[in-house]
Order: structure tokens, then sequence, then C-alpha cells
């Protein structure tokens, strides 16, 4: 079975532009997270979403960050405008059960907002 | 204000010796922690966790130890292998449970 997948790997955009990334979890896991791990620092918590529902988001750093899982399998993370304080990697994780139990990650999306 | 912190940005060891990886928190709610393993363009593994009713967990090569009084927590490698180097983060859930992480130790296993 494939992991979580994550696209695309790498994205590059001027200031201003907007960017979607997607994830595709373990299919199955009914949860899903998305992180922010900026250089040098560990994931920090974005959004959460059990299913289709999103029960937190309470890590989205501005309202130009969005989120999406309308099926309750991908989800999109979407950033308008984006700024330089935006470059990151985006990381994606899904789970069977609780919250926190063992939670799979993708290989993230290096994004660079020039 | 960080949590979860592991003052070790980096740490060398001889292959076949011990690594510790060291990691303390602040918040005396904590009650699980995890270790996550991650390689270069490779979203972070689950190592392994301890309950905050254990001091001590073990699985194969890795051990994580917890002292609770110290709010203090450490994870044994032996013997290190040249696989082991990868960025070791640790974390916890807090009471909201969202997980938070530590800044992650970058271990070197020497040749």
């Amino acid at each position: 079975g494939a992991g979580v997948s994550q696209s695309p790997r790498y994205k590059v955009a001027k200031r201003g532009q907007d960017v979607a990334l997607r994830c595709d979890p373990i299919s199955g896991h009914v949860s899903l997270f998305w992180y922010q791990q900026a250089l040098g620092q560990g994931p920090e918590f974005l959004t959460y979403f059990q299913n289709e529902a999103q029960l937190d988001k309470s890590g989205l750093p501005s309202d130009r960050f969005f989120a999406e899982r309308p099926e309750g399998s991908v989800s999109t993370l979407k950033i308008q405008r984006t700024q330089q304080e935006d470059s990151a990697v985006y990381l994606c994780a899904s789970t069977t059960r609780g919250l926190y139990n063992e939670q799979f990650f993708g290989p993230g999306t290096r994004l660079t907002v020039l | 204000d960080q949590q979860v912190k592991q003052n070790s940005p980096s740490l060398s060891v001889q292959e076949g010796r011990i690594s510790i990886l060291n990691c303390d928190y602040t918040n005396s709610m904590f009650d699980y922690f995890l270790w996550y393993k991650k390689y270069p363009a490779e979203g972070p593994t689950f190592l392994i966790s301890i309950s905050s009713i254990k001091d001590k967990n073990e699985d194969g090569r890795f051990t994580v130890f917890l002292n609770k009084s110290a709010k203090h927590l450490s994870l044994h490698i032996v013997p290190s292998q040249p696989g082991d180097s990868a960025v070791y983060f640790c974390a916890a859930p807090n009471r909201d449970d969202k997980i938070i992480f530590g800044k992650g130790t970058r271990l070197h296993i020497l040749p």
C-alpha cells in the first residue's frame, strides 16, 4: 500500500501569487493533519480534519491560509497572496486512530516565495 | 515559549557506540511523548513513544527514558548504525491533542 503522498514536491512562487498544495492520505485514514515546518524548526500544527470535517484550524497563521477535504480523502491547502514568510515545508499526515498515535507523514512540499 | 526543547542541534557518534538524544519539556500536563526520525526530503517517521505512567520503553535498539520530576526524556540508540543518521524530533500532544514538536537534533553516525 502507498503511503501519504504530496504534490508538488517543490513549489516556487512569486510574492502575491496563490498556491495550492495537495495531500493524498493513506486509504482509509479518517484523520488528516497539515503542518508547517520552517527552516531549523520542528513541524508546527496548522489544521486537522476528521473525514471531511475540519475540526481544528487554530494553527493557520492568517486568513490567507485555507484548507479543505471535501470528500474526506484528498486534502488541499491553499495559500493566497503568498508572502516570503510563508516559505517552509508543508507536511501532511494521516492516521487511522486517535489524534496523534503514530501519524504517517508525507514527504512534504517545499514552498519558496520569492 | 517552547514547550518541547531539544537543546542540541546536532550530535556525532561513532558507529557501534550509544547515541543519546535529549529532550526537555515545560508543560507538566504532557502525559505522552513521541520520537520521530526524519531523513532529508522525507516526512518524519514515528519511531517510539512513551506514556507518562512508564519511565522506560524499549523497542529493539531504541529505548526511551522518561524522568517526570526533571521533565526530561532521552532516546538511546544502541548500537548506533549508519542508517541512524537523521534528524530526530521529540514531540508531545498538548491538552488540545495537537502534537508539539521540538526543533530536532541532527544525528551523524561516524564510520
